[in-house]
């Protein structure tokens, strides 16, 4: 079936380095995809977005690419910090008013 | 200005008993959510609103289910006869416009059915 889902469960990285956090999506008509960041008791909360026509955006400290051909997502999060830890989820927007989100990567941020 | 407010934060009921979750969206927000999020998975669509229509109810897993937005504003979640598998953290959450619009969430009800 389709389904929005991450390569990696955890991610550990030392703080200051960059990372990178993968989704795949498997809906070729999915045309927009949000990142979330979840913290322990926490609703998610927005980082960024980008739309099918774009292949990347960036923002503060954070960039997202959009790979449509091989249906793929990417955030990466640069000089990342201890506040960087939590649950990154990928969210897929298939019928307008729907989205689906992946079961989340969960980053560890080493001091 | 204020976020997506949802109470009660907790709520710890017996099998069997009647619950409702209550969820404030963001002043003017004509969309509004409801997602249930189980340990270690994303939030999973439930039922939508725009406006005070349920627009799309079709991720509600079953009859025991129910949400109502009577004025457009303030939605509330009932689920009947709760089942222990109803344990869950119950996420809403909002946005200006239906469709592909940024959805702001609240902070979550954790519903714990004994």
């Amino acid at each position: 079936g389709e389904s929005v889902g991450l390569h990696l469960p955890t991610l550990s990285v030392q703080e200051g380095d960059n990372s990178i956090i993968n989704c795949a999506y498997s809906n070729s008509a999915s045309d927009y995809f949000i990142w979330y960041k979840q913290e322990s008791g926490k609703g998610p909360q927005f980082i960024i977005d980008i739309r099918s026509n774009m292949d990347k955006r960036q923002g503060q400290r954070v960039t997202v690419l959009l790979n449509k051909t091989v249906k793929h997502l990417s955030l990466q999060i640069a000089a990342t910090q201890p506040g960087d830890s939590a649950v990154y989820f990928c969210a897929e927007n298939r019928n307008f008013n729907k989205f689906y989100f992946g079961s989340g990567t969960k980053l560890n941020v080493k001091p | 200005g204020a976020g997506v407010s949802q109470t009660p934060s907790n709520k710890v009921t017996e099998k069997g008993k009647y619950v409702e979750l209550r969820c404030d969206p963001i002043s003017g927000h004509t969309a509004l959510y409801w997602y249930r999020q189980s340990l270690g998975q994303g939030p999973e669509f439930l039922i939508y609103f725009q406006g005070t229509g349920a627009a799309d109810d079709s991720g509600l897993p079953n009859d025991r289910f129910f949400a109502v937005r009577p004025e457009g504003s303030v939605s509330t979640l009932k689920i009947q006869r709760t089942e222990r598998g109803d344990s869950a953290v119950y996420l809403c959450a909002s946005s200006p416009l239906a469709g592909t619009d940024t959805q702001y969430f609240g902070p979550g009800t954790r519903l714990t059915v004994l």
